[in-house]
């Protein structure tokens, strides 16, 4: 089973350019999570899609905005790009199942930003 | 927010050591999770628990979730070069799947 992919791997964007970053869970996955690592924050989460509706939201300002597609691959946007915004950028995908039960999330390779 | 205080930040051991890093939080979860991070990748899910208390292993790692639910520990026996790479709590309180907050992460190092 081919494992979580995410397009592009590696960015260079300049500031006030603004990004579309794509993700495709594993098949069957219909929860896909973003998340934002940088050295200085660690791992932060963005949002949570499943079913093509946002179902959770972190603490990010609305430059920061994602969409799911009927076949579960979702796309993140980042709007306006500050140099604030040079992180790794990782997706991951779970069964989605609506469970008290954390359900393994499994992360893709991550798309490297950098804003000059 | 929530924060999870994960030690040590790093460890440079020798081959054949055990490990030990551990996260504590504020705040109640009712999941731990350990990932392990290598350079480019993403994180990798090594051990999930679900109840407080469990005791877990995977191989040579043991991850433990803690009696007040409010902190996690990890365990790497005898390590080995491959065993190098970030590791990473997580700590879910909700019933939602995005919710993880993650530690700083536990950098280890091992000499061969």
């Amino acid at each position: 089973k081919a494992g979580v992919t995410q397009t592009p791997r590696y960015l260079i964007k300049t500031r006030g350019q603004q990004v579309t970053l794509s993700c495709s869970p594993i098949s069957g996955h219909r929860s896909v999570s973003w998340y934002q690592q940088t050295p200085g924050q660690g791992l932060q989460f963005l949002f949570e899609y499943f079913s093509e509706t946002q179902r959770n939201k972190g603490n990010f300002p609305g430059r920061f905005s994602g969409r799911q597609f009927s076949n579960s691959r979702s796309e993140m946007n980042v709007s306006t790009l500050e140099l604030g915004d040079s992180a790794l950028y990782l997706c991951a995908s779970s069964l989605g199942s609506a469970t008290w039960r954390q359900e393994t999330q499994y992360f893709g390779p991550g798309t490297r930003l950098l804003v000059l | 927010g929530q924060q999870l205080n994960q030690s040590p930040q790093s460890m440079f051991i020798q081959e054949g050591e055990d490990v030990s890093m551990n996260c504590t939080s504020s705040s109640i979860f009712n999941t731990w999770l350990w990932y392990k991070q290598d350079p480019g990748e993403g994180p990798v899910l090594l051990i999930a628990l679900y109840k407080a208390g469990e005791l877990t292993s995977n191989g040579r790692l043991t991850a433990q979730f803690g009696i007040t639910r409010k902190d996690s520990f990890l365990n790497i026996s005898a390590s080995i070069p491959s065993d190098v790479g970030i590791y990473f709590c997580a700590g879910q309180y909700g019933g939602s799947q995005g919710n993880l907050i993650f530690g700083k992460g536990t950098k280890l190092s091992v000499k061969p």
